[in-house]
């Protein structure tokens, strides 16, 4: 069985970073790409950004590009956002979510999502 | 980006109505269109994939159907456990990009 489980939410101050993870389990992490999508409060779904199996092919969506940075390590089966430079418009809960198949824009799995607060 | 927009943004139904959903993108996707549901204080669920494959496990009264720029998601008799929020997402090119939502609630 899949399982994705976010972690790392919480308060921070506008300015101020944040690191989230994303354990995997129930399917060959190596070899899939994953994602991050987030839901602000009451708003509807933001795809976010995405990693290939590998890593080396990465995706950013424009209204976080240079200030969040997704990386993974295959060896703990673990995704990571690190998020600089917040602002409140960035207060969301974020899913980590995984491909049905190897179309990365199918997202079949989803986490049960971490809240991020930015707020002074 | 490609836009997705979705109609109506909000609808009452009773359960056993036959409640369609649609979904318009700003230029083709051709097939490329996803749809989920999502109930409050949870992640969504993909329903649909490839505008008209169903996700296994999603029960037989959820079916989608389109192309190009037109798509529509049809429940064919409304269960208690259907209202929810639904979601349309292309992913035909990069980034991709959502619908508004739909919440389907109770008449």
């Amino acid at each position: 069985e899949v399982q994705l489980l976010e972690s790392g939410g919480g308060l921070v101050q506008p300015g101020g970073s944040l690191r989230l993870s994303c354990a995997a389990s129930g399917f060959s992490f190596s070899n899939s790409a994953v994602s991050w999508v987030r839901q602000a409060p009451g708003k509807g779904l933001e795809w976010v950004s995405s990693i290939s199996g590998s890593g080396g092919s990465i995706y950013y969506a424009d209204s976080v590009k240079g200030r969040f940075t997704i990386s993974r390590d295959n060896s703990k089966n673990t995704l990571y956002l690190q998020m600089n430079s917040l602002s409140a418009e960035d207060t969301a809960v974020y899913y980590c979510a995984k491909p049905l198949s190897s179309d990365w824009y199918v997202a079949g799995y989803w986490g049960q999502g971490t809240l991020v607060t930015v707020s002074s | 980006d490609i836009q997705m927009t979705q109609s109506p943004s909000s609808l009452s139904a009773s359960v056993g109505d036959r409640v369609t959903i649609t979904c318009r993108a700003s230029q083709s996707i051709t097939n490329y269109l996803n749809w989920f549901q999502q109930k409050p204080g949870k992640a969504p669920e993909l329903l649909i994939y490839a505008a008209s494959s169903l996700q296994s496990g999603v029960p037989s009264r959820f079916s989608g159907s389109g192309s190009g720029t037109d798509f529509t998601l049809t429940i064919s008799s409304l269960q208690p456990e259907d209202f929810a929020t639904y979601y349309c997402q292309q992913g035909y090119s990069t980034p991709p990009t959502f619908g508004g939502g739909t919440k389907v609630d109770i008449k």
